[in-house]
């Protein structure tokens, strides 16, 4: 089974600028999550998607934002960005069972620089 | 509030026994997770317990005690590849089922 990809890897922009990050879950997850990892501030949750739908929310502002397609894709849309959104985006799949060990399958990253 | 806490670093020797502390406050609990996380690379998961107890797979070992809202990840004859960022994650049962993380444990093995 292939595993969680991310697209892009890499990625620069500048201050005011928008992104669009892409994640492509483990074939048959329904559930997919995106978070957020900085230095000292370890993986801070973003948002879960599950069967087209936002399920859960964290605590960052509105420039944030994500939306998941029928064949389960996600993308995650931050906009007018800022130096402290320099960070590794990560996201997770799992099959969206919830209230168990839902097991996260994580992808590579995209590491974002805002300069 | 929700929070977890854990050591910020580790060192440790090849071969030596290390232990890796996490402390929760959340509203809800569904059970506590641990992931290792090498640079570059995607975290992956190492275990869960939802149950007071050790569970035990391979050299890696976590536990939980519900009643002190503690668990700890054991990690046995250390080996370089083992030099990674540990998170612990508790899926909180009163925030929708959110899974929440730690800050993450940066352990380094020395030779």
């Amino acid at each position: 089974k292939a595993g969680v990809t991310q697209t892009p890897r890499y990625l620069i922009k500048t201050r005011g600028q928008q992104v669009t990050l892409s994640c492509s879950p483990i074939s048959g997850h329904r559930s997919v999550s995106w978070y957020q990892q900085t230095p000292g501030q370890g993986l801070q949750f973003l948002f879960e998607y599950f069967s087209e739908t936002q399920r859960n929310k964290g605590n960052f502002p509105g420039r944030f934002s994500g939306r998941q397609f029928s064949n389960s894709r996600s993308e995650m849309n931050v906009s007018t960005l800022e130096l402290g959104d320099s960070a590794l985006y990560l996201c997770a799949s799992s099959s969206g069972t919830s209230g168990s060990g839902d097991t996260q399958y994580f992808g590579p990253g995209t590491r974002l620089t805002v300069l | 509030g929700q929070s977890l806490e854990q050591p910020s670093e580790v060192t440790a020797v090849e071969g030596a026994i290390v232990q890796i502390n996490c402390t929760y406050q959340t509203s809800g609990f569904y059970g506590l997770s641990w992931y290792q996380h090498h640079d570059g690379g995607a975290p992956t998961f190492l275990s869960y317990n939802a149950l007071d107890g050790l569970e035990e797979t391979g050299r890696f070992s976590s536990f939980l005690s519900r009643s002190d809202s503690y668990g700890y990840l054991l990690l046995q004859e250390l080996q370089m590849k083992d030099s990674a960022s540990y998170f612990c994650a508790v899926r909180d049962s009163n925030q929708g089922g959110k899974l929440i993380f730690g800050q993450g444990t940066e352990l380094s093995v020395k030779p």
